[in-house]
């Protein structure tokens, strides 16, 4: 079946450490994105992707990064500058310029600090 | 500046109705969804309102005013499987880059 991968579920993250999340679709979408969750809150995204090679920060991007190699993964490391990390993790994919499309969302991950 | 809003916490009774309500402020405006999202879980895409109107679908339905930045989440007959968050999304211009959620109303359905 169709759908958004993300992994691991569950992630835990040493101080100065950085740590890589993995996010796979087989949508056939154009667009992924990165969004963060903090117990109560909505979503804020990260960052975005429109097309393979092309991303672009979102409102919350400084301690991440992000790469859009192929179609299908838009991987997030969360680096060592992210001082406050602990938080779930959604990652979406939609059809690029429909505005009736929704994005789809992966299972999340929560990450954690040691 | 973007600001959505929505009401923290809401509580209703198995078998009734609620009502959830979405204010939106938003540079430009290219349609409005609600998801539910059960705790620890993704959200899952309930409605889209893109003109004016109620748009319904079994037992949810969702209506939205343009001109007043103002939607709602209808919710009948309810049932404890309906205990969750439900998270208003509006899209605003450049599609992606301006898809913005709301805090979200986190919803007790009590027997």
């Amino acid at each position: 079946d169709g759908g958004i991968t993300q992994s691991p579920k569950y992630l835990f993250r040493k101080e100065g450490q950085n740590v890589t999340l993995s996010c796979e679709q087989n949508l056939n979408h154009d667009a992924m994105y990165w969004y963060r969750q903090d117990p109560g809150q909505g979503l804020r995204l990260i960052y975005y992707s429109q097309i393979v090679n092309d991303f672009q920060k979102g409102d919350i991007a400084e301690g991440y990064s992000v790469s859009r190699e192929k179609k299908e993964s838009f991987p997030l490391t969360v680096t060592s500058a992210q001082k406050n990390p602990t938080a779930f993790y959604l990652c979406a994919s939609s059809t690029q310029g429909a505005g009736n499309q929704p994005q789809h969302f992966g299972d999340g991950t929560r990450l954690s600090i040691l | 500046g973007q600001n959505i809003d929505q009401p923290t916490e809401m509580t209703a009774t198995e078998g009734a109705i609620v009502q959830i309500n979405c204010t939106y402020q938003t540079s430009g405006f290219n349609g409005l969804f609600w998801y539910q999202q059960h705790a620890g879980e993704a959200p899952t895409f309930l409605s889209y309102n893109v003109l004016d109107g109620l748009e319904e679908k079994g037992r949810f339905s969702s209506f939205l005013s343009r001109s007043k930045g103002y939607s709602y989440l209808l919710l009948k007959e309810l049932q404890m499987k309906d205990s969750a968050s439900y998270l208003c999304a509006v899209m605003g211009d450049n599609y992606g880059q301006n898809f913005v959620f709301g805090p979200g109303t986190r919803l007790s359905v009590l027997p």
